[in-house]
């Protein structure tokens, strides 16, 4: 079954640094989301995006942060100058086309570590 | 506003006992309703959804859920725990109206424990 690629499974930065997470999301889907879940608890959205804009975006996604998908195949999220709070996992997710009824397929997880 | 609620941060079931995570909801009109699970580092994996028709919708690994309607509830359940279904699991919603599923809300999660 297709899935849902994240890498890195694990990134170490010292804050104020720059970082990108990458996605590939499942090849015919068309809607991506990144979500950030801070140590197993809730699951809180940040952003998605659909025909090469940010269809929605929560009040955590702040100027701090972009998403890009810059070749057809990939999803990034790029976290600029990190602070010790943006520690947490980043998931990313894709679902198929039209229709509010489909489910969104998760990655495993990106665990970023601000030093 | 949509919302969903579930109201254990924790569930303790024996092995071969019946188990139920609640959920509720809160939107407008006629929602959709989804459970994932989660294991440990692992990302999100769907598990069921409801959409329209049958109260009773089956799932993967022998789970199921009920929406109800008038509680404005959608409980995943299963007949007989297993250890391996300890996890945690989230509840969420969408607004059918929504069709880019831009607006998903997910529930805080409910951490199965489930002792041999």
């Amino acid at each position: 079954e297709p899935e849902v690629t994240q890498t890195p499974s694990h990134q170490v930065t010292q804050m104020g640094q720059e970082v990108i997470l990458r996605c590939v999301p499942i090849s015919n889907h068309l809607y991506f989301y990144w979500y950030r879940q801070i140590l197993g608890q809730k699951v809180e959205f940040l952003v998605s995006f659909y025909n090469n804009e940010i269809s929605e975006k929560s009040e955590i996604f702040d100027d701090q942060f972009s998403v890009e998908r810059p070749d057809g195949s990939n999803f990034t999220l790029k976290i600029r100058s990190t602070k010790l709070e943006d520690s947490a996992m980043y998931f990313c997710a894709s679902r198929e086309g039209t229709g509010a009824s489909q489910p969104q397929h998760f990655g495993d997880g990106t665990r970023l570590s601000i030093l | 506003a949509q919302s969903v609620a579930q109201p254990e941060d924790q569930v303790n079931v024996a092995e071969g006992n019946p188990l139920t995570v609640k959920c509720t909801y809160s939107v407008s009109g006629n929602p959709y309703l989804f459970w994932y699970v989660q294991y440990p580092n692992r990302g999100l994996q769907f598990l069921l959804k409801y959409i329209t028709g049958d109260n009773l919708v089956k799932g993967s690994y022998g789970f199921e859920a009920e929406f109800n309607k008038s509680q404005t509830s959608f409980h995943l359940k299963k007949p007989s725990a297993l250890v391996s279904d300890s996890a945690l699991y989230f509840c969420a919603v969408r607004d059918p109206e929504d069709t880019g599923g831009f607006k998903t809300i997910f529930g805080a999660g409910t951490r199965l424990f489930v002792k041999a």
